[in-house]
This record gives C-alpha cells, sequence and structure tokens, in this order.
C-alpha cells in the first residue's frame, strides 16, 4: 500500500529564514500529492496539492515541487513568519481513497 | 466558502458511554471520510462513504459504526467507549470527481473518562 515519511521534528527557526521540510512517498502508481498545515488547536487546511509529476503546487509563499525520480514532494519557504508556526502532514491519495499521511513536522519559528 | 461542518466541538464522555459525532460536508460534496487523531499523531483513517455507500474501510473497531444519509450528511457512532477512543475526530468531504482533494472540518475532541 501506499506510505509516506516526512523528516522527523520538530523543526525549530528564526523568522526569515529558509525552510524545507522532507518528504517521500511509496505508491503503487501515481498518487496525488498534498501538504495540509495544523494549527494549534484547530483542524487540518489543505496548503498545497499536486496530481502529477513535475506539478509545483504553491500557497502562501510554500512550494513544493513532485518529483516522480525521487519519489519526493518537499515543502519549502524562503523566508518563514512566526504566523507559520504549525504542524505540517506530507499526504498521499489514490483515486477517490483515504489520505495517508506522513508522522507530522511540528514547526516553530522564534522571532 | 461554505466548509465542513462538525458537531459537537467537544465532548466529554465516561467509559461504556455512547457518543454521536456529526459531519456536515461541503455542499455538493457526496464523498465522506472520517480520521482520528490521537495525541501527537498524524491522522488514521476509521471510514469512508460515496453516494451514501461505505466506500472503504480502515481502522474502525467494531464498537464504532458510521453511516451517510440521503442529504450526504455523516454520522459516527461510538459505542462501549474506552479511555484510548480519547481523540480528535476528523470528517473530510470531497467529490466524487478528480483530483480527490480532501477539505477538513474543525474536529470533535473527544475525551472519555
Amino acid at each position: 500500500g501506499n506510505s509516506v515519511t516526512q523528516m522527523e521534528g520538530p523543526v525549530t527557526l528564526s523568522e526569515e529564514a529558509f525552510l524545507t521540510i522532507n518528504c517521500t512517498y511509496t505508491a503503487t502508481g501515481y498518487p496525488s500529492l498534498f501538504w495540509y498545515v495544523q494549527y494549534p488547536g484547530e483542524g487540518l487546511q489543505l496548503l498545497l496539492k499536486a496530481t502529477k509529476a513535475d506539478d509545483k503546487g504553491s500557497n502562501k509563499g510554500f512550494e513544493a515541487t513532485y518529483r516522480k525520480e525521487t519519489t519526493s514532494f518537499h515543502l519549502e519557504k524562503g523566508s518563514v513568519q512566526v504566523s507559520d508556526s504549525a504542524v505540517y502532514f506530507c499526504a498521499s491519495i489514490q483515486g477517490a481513497q483515504k489520505l495517508v499521511f506522513g508522522q507530522g513536522t511540528r514547526l516553530t519559528i522564534n522571532p | 466558502a461554505a466548509g465542513v461542518i462538525q458537531s459537537p466541538r467537544h465532548l466529554i464522555k465516561e467509559k461504556r458511554e455512547t457518543a454521536t459525532l456529526k459531519c456536515y460536508p461541503i455542499p455538493r460534496h457526496d464523498t465522506v471520510y472520517w480520521y482520528q487523531q490521537g495525541p501527537g499523531q498524524d491522522p488514521q483513517f476509521l471510514i469512508s462513504f460515496y453516494e451514501k455507500m461505505q466506500s472503504d474501510k480502515g481502522s474502525i473497531p467494531d464498537r464504532f459504526s458510521a453511516q451517510q444519509f440521503s442529504d450526504y450528511h455523516s454520522e459516527l457512532n461510538m459505542s462501549s467507549l474506552e479511555l484510548g477512543d480519547s481523540a480528535l475526530y476528523f470528517c473530510a468531504s470531497s467529490t466524487g470527481q478528480g483530483p480527490y482533494e480532501q477539505y477538513f472540518g474543525p474536529g470533535t475532541r473527544l475525551t472519555v473518562t
């Protein structure tokens, strides 16, 4: 079955630092890939998505590129803000099926 | 834009009691998913419905049951509650057509004492 592996956290950065959160997937075919963000005490918000190889998803300054050759979907942001502090989940899905999540990465941005 | 609605937002029950969680999907979404998130863990899939029929089943205990109604809302029924059932329960909805991105509700925090 499908699986998703994220870099272990927590990750602590200073404001305006560059962010990378690694995500790799395994799948029998070509899943759609997502990044979700969960702020403290809240639900999961869809941050960005990519549905096929070489697609780049982007939103709120975050980007991730679907790399078939490395089965990766790393999340990046050029300059993080304190308000980006949250837990980030990488996830995959094939067809109209369940989302398979990575273990989540807790990000803390210090002023 | 309308979002997924879940009720109640918080629920406190005692061991061996029952609980019912409700989910109202985004209008025109015909697929509903239920996930359970324990403290510090990633969400785990429980069950899903498409057009009122169960479409997939995950690690849902036999003590739990769910259904989707004619108006597409869904209910998760939990009986003989155990301390380990304390968690956040999320409902998500999507359309039955690609790319199947799922939109999550705010969750119901269930505490079993």
